[in-house]
């Protein structure tokens, strides 16, 4: 069936680096946009980075711009966020998601956990 | 603060209507459509609403989406129990600072 499950969450220190991976399967990947979403513990939803379906166009928040890049491998229908210098605020679960068209994520994953503690 | 402004909470009994605003600015609802999410409680969230009125299928249509200028609205009616979850709004910001998607701080359901 048509799924997004992401890994490569966990617990890294202040200043580290982590790379979330999402595993796509049960749809053409290389026919849609992607974005990574995370939610804050308690939070609301914050939009984090979206790439194009070649990967030739990307987006990022501001709060991460420079410090996360986000990738894809259309061949191996995955999707990747390299996440460097992390800070406490980068706290929360991050869910990769489909974009049917403009913004309509209708396709989510599980979503994995990042903290970031000392 | 987030972008797209919406109501924390929000209330109804069984069988009520019940509607959610998500008010933004020209660059975003002004000028692109409004996208709906439910998020359950420990879940991810699913997308409700599309392009400011369209379900997806499997979506009852108790619930609709509206839009006029630069704000949105889902409503809900014969609200049932099950509707008790956090309701996002979302839409395109053509930002000049950077493009990119912007989301409502959410609005907490109760069902009474």
């Amino acid at each position: 069936q048509v799924q997004l499950v992401e890994s490569g969450g966990g617990l890294v220190k202040p200043g580290g680096s982590l790379r979330l991976s999402c595993a796509a399967s049960g749809f053409t990947f290389s026919d849609y946009y992607m974005s990574w979403i995370r939610q804050a513990p308690g939070k609301g939803l914050e939009w984090v980075s979206y790439i194009s379906s070649s990967g030739s166009t990307i987006y990022y928040a501001d709060s991460v711009k420079g410090r996360f890049t986000i990738s894809r491998d259309n061949a191996k229908n995955s999707l990747y966020l390299q996440m460097n210098s992390l800070r406490a605020e980068d706290t929360a679960v991050y869910y990769c998601a489909r974009d049917q068209s403009i913004v309509a994520f209708d396709i989510w994953g599980q979503g994995t956990m990042v903290t970031v503690s000392s | 603060q987030s972008v797209l402004t919406q109501p924390p909470s929000a209330s109804g009994t069984p069988g009520q209507r019940v509607t959610i605003s998500c008010s933004g600015s020209s660059s975003n609802i002004g000028s692109n459509t409004v996208n709906w999410y439910q998020q359950l409680p420990g879940t991810a969230p699913k997308l409700l609403i599309y392009s400011n009125n369209q379900r997806p299928s499997g979506v009852p249509d108790r619930f609709s989406g509206s839009k006029s200028g630069t704000s949105a609205s889902l409503a809900i009616s014969g609200l049932q129990s099950e509707d008790e979850a956090d309701y996002y709004c979302a839409a395109w910001d053509d930002s000049l600072n950077g493009p990119g998607v912007v989301f409502g701080g959410g609005t907490k359901l109760t069902v009474l």
